[in-house]
């Protein structure tokens, strides 16, 4: 069965804190995705990642950053956490040819005090 | 750019009633288009697509989704609706920006409520 997780269900951190999401596939997929997840908004990409070492940005890439140094792991850093960033943050993966076949993780909701 | 409008942000239904969640799409090109479900507290779960063929699509949990060309539109529907059914619903389409890159571009999610 596919897998996708993540490191924490829920986290909160205080505002200018440096944030570390992290997200693990086991289906060796080569394509890895960040979105956040917001009440009347839906799902918005911030990050992709189409092999290792490789990024490209979504559609609000602004304060964020991310890093893939193996497959498996897509890591999404908040390097200065603001309030504005409070919400549900969701990882996916998927195959190389099909990237829009996507499986998700259970999702991180962070709360920035 | 591809994009999807779901114009309800809330569908209330009895149980045994059919349901309809709506979606609307607009695309340049043959359209790829999706369902994913997300259950409380849980990630998303894919539940069906159109990529080509049949105009009546099935899926999982015993949803299928009509593709209507003319109305540019891909309703999910279920003839009996149960509790567990509740949930909060996305439709998404296939974009390919200049990168070449196929994602996804969400809509913004549709409440479904079904009462006992």
């Amino acid at each position: 069965d596919v897998k996708v997780t993540q490191s924490s269900r829920y986290l909160v951190k205080r505002t200018g804190e440096k944030v570390f999401l992290e997200c693990v596939q086991d289906m060796d997929h080569e394509n890895m995705f960040w979105y956040r997840q917001d009440p009347g908004l839906g799902l918005r990409l911030i990050y992709f990642s189409y092999d290792v070492k490789m990024k490209e940005k979504g559609d609000i890439p602004e304060g964020y950053s991310v890093s893939r140094e193996k497959k498996e792991r897509f890591s999404l850093i908040l390097e200065s956490a603001s309030t504005n960033q409070t919400s549900m943050y969701l990882c996916a993966s998927s195959p190389r040819m099909s990237s829009y076949e996507q499986y998700f993780g259970p999702g991180t909701r962070l709360t920035v005090t | 750019a591809q994009s999807v409008a779901q114009p309800e942000d809330q569908v209330n239904v009895a149980e045994g009633n059919p349901l309809t969640v709506k979606c609307t799409y607009s695309v340049s090109g043959n359209p790829y288009l999706f369902w994913y479900v997300q259950y409380p507290n849980r990630g998303l779960q894919f539940l069906l697509k159109y990529i080509t063929g049949d105009n009546l699509v099935k899926g999982s949990y015993g949803f299928e989704a009509e593709f209507n060309k003319s109305q540019t539109s891909f309703h999910l529907k279920k003839p009996s609706a149960l509790v567990s059914d509740s949930a909060l619903y996305f439709c998404a389409v296939r974009d390919i920006p200049d990168t070449g890159f196929q994602k996804l571009v969400f809509g913004t999610g549709t409440r479904l409520l079904v009462s006992p």
